[in-house]
């Protein structure tokens, strides 16, 4: 089963609005990643967030972890068109410190120009 | 995707054939892994491999089987392809886990 749950699992917007996702994990972790995939495509990674860290920002990305309630969430400032992919959390689980990672099913967000 | 190249892009197979598909890496990561990517699954681990000739099972291993004798090289085998396993295939790389992944662009496998 997978260890990280997007909600929503769609999401559309307007070019400029903001968008937010959240990721639920059910395990301790080391960190968090977020990921994004445009349609046919591998995925790319985004940004990192520790176990430690409880707010990152990169560029109009910002990164939240509460990890008191295994939760994360993703918010895309000011979105493009261009941002118009899926987007995945994983987690680094410490019951599988540093061999892999476990992903979500992903939310896909959909930004109208 | 720089770095990551999975042959072939597209395939299309018979129920009971055997499959190879590849996954080359130029960054000399020493982390190799094969994921499928289904709808309603996103990306569920088949198998990955932490060095030359050291691999170990993910989540869906059942009628796959991988190889890896060269560091750059992570070969992923379906000893005889079944409808079920008609999906996406992801080939990833990493030096350190918490640096994150490197995918590949994907082999879309259709098995007839």
């Amino acid at each position: 089963s997978q260890q990280g749950e997007e909600d929503p699992q769609a999401l559309s917007i307007q070019e400029g609005e903001n968008a937010t996702m959240n990721c639920s994990y059910k395990t301790s972790i080391n960190n968090l990643q977020w990921y994004r995939q445009n349609s046919g495509r591998g995925l790319v990674h985004l940004i990192l967030i520790r176990s430690n860290e409880r707010e990152k920002h990169s560029g109009r990305l910002r990164v939240t972890l509460d990890t008191s309630k295994k939760s994360s969430s993703l918010l895309i400032t000011a979105s493009r068109a261009a941002d118009t992919a899926s987007y995945f959390c994983a987690t680094d689980d410490r019951e599988t410190s540093g061999s892999r990672l476990t992903f979500g099913e992903g939310t896909q967000l959909t930004v109208n120009p | 995707d720089a770095g990551i190249t999975q042959s072939p892009r597209h395939k299309v197979t018979e129920t009971g054939t055997p499959v190879t598909l590849r996954c080359h890496q130029t960054e000399n990561h020493r982390y190799m892994y094969w994921y499928r990517q289904d709808p309603g699954h996103g990306l569920r681990l088949i198998h990955y491999s932490y060095g030359v000739k050291d691999t170990d099972k993910g989540e869906v291993s059942d009628g796959y089987s991988v190889s890896r004798s060269k560091t750059e090289d992570f070969l992923l085998t379906l000893e005889s392809a079944t409808s079920s396993q008609t999906s996406v295939y992801f080939c990833a790389a990493s030096g350190q886990i918490r640096y994150g992944y490197t995918f590949g662009s994907g082999t879309r496998l259709t098995v007839v």
